[in-house]
């Protein structure tokens, strides 16, 4: 069972702006930063934010990340139909010495 | 840009031992600072962590795994590989390692498929 806790699902139709949640605790978050991955249908996680707000290179400024205390959120502005996929939330938990990722949430774009 | 791409059997007896291994092509696994691990993805279900090896040579693994678990780096091979022991059908998935970072890259992932 994961610490960190995302929705299940999130929706938008194109142009949209989505916001995802992921939610933990102060022994799970800490001061350690969060990295956001997607995942298309069938293929590999790929990094999307890392460091809680930044973007590697290649990733779009549509995605944008942010943290606070013992959340975080990652938003997505003109919501895109490629963008249609899994999202998962993961931090450094320092009780656990564990790298852990969130529940997961699955975009829908309608 | 670095390549990863996992190998190892696609099916494994329950309480066998599976053995992975991801080879690392287009720079060195030995490269300052960066870190690798394994991450794994039960059929319709989410992302867990496996075990992660530091540029320092400290492991870390996942609390509910550690007792069956093994994690290491064969620099000469730029390979990262994976030791499973007494797999059940709860260890069936598609398994992934990445490095990096902060898990950068990725492989493309192999399944794993537990079953007598």
């Amino acid at each position: 069972q994961s610490v960190l806790t995302q929705p299940p699902s999130a929706s938008g139709t194109p142009g949209q702006r989505v916001t995802i949640s992921c939610s933990g605790s102060i022994s799970n978050f800490g001061s350690n930063s969060v990295n956001w991955y997607q995942q298309l249908p069938g293929t590999a996680p790929k990094l999307l934010i890392y460091n809680s707000h930044q973007r590697p290179s290649g990733v779009p400024d549509r995605f944008s990340g942010s943290k606070s205390g013992t959340s975080a959120s990652l938003a997505i502005s003109g919501l895109q139909s490629e963008d249609e996929a899994d999202y998962y939330c993961a931090t450094w938990s320092d009780s656990l010495s564990a790298y852990v990722f969130g529940t997961g949430t699955k975009v829908t774009v309608l | 840009q670095l390549h990863l791409q996992e190998s190892g059997p696609g099916l494994v007896k329950p309480s066998e031992t599976v053995s992975l291994t991801c080879t690392v092509s287009g720079g060195s696994i030995s490269s300052s600072s960066y870190y690798w691990g394994w991450i794994r993805q039960p059929p319709g279900k989410g992302l867990e962590w496996i075990g992660t090896n530091y540029y320092s040579g400290r492991t870390y693994y996942n609390p509910s795994l550690t007792s069956r678990v093994t994690v290491s780096v064969d620099t000469p091979k730029n390979q990262l590989s994976l030791k499973l022991t007494s797999v059940t059908a709860a260890d069936t998935a598609v398994y992934y390692c990445a490095g990096g970072y902060t898990f950068d890259y990725w492989g493309q992932g192999t399944l794993v498929t537990v079953s007598s």
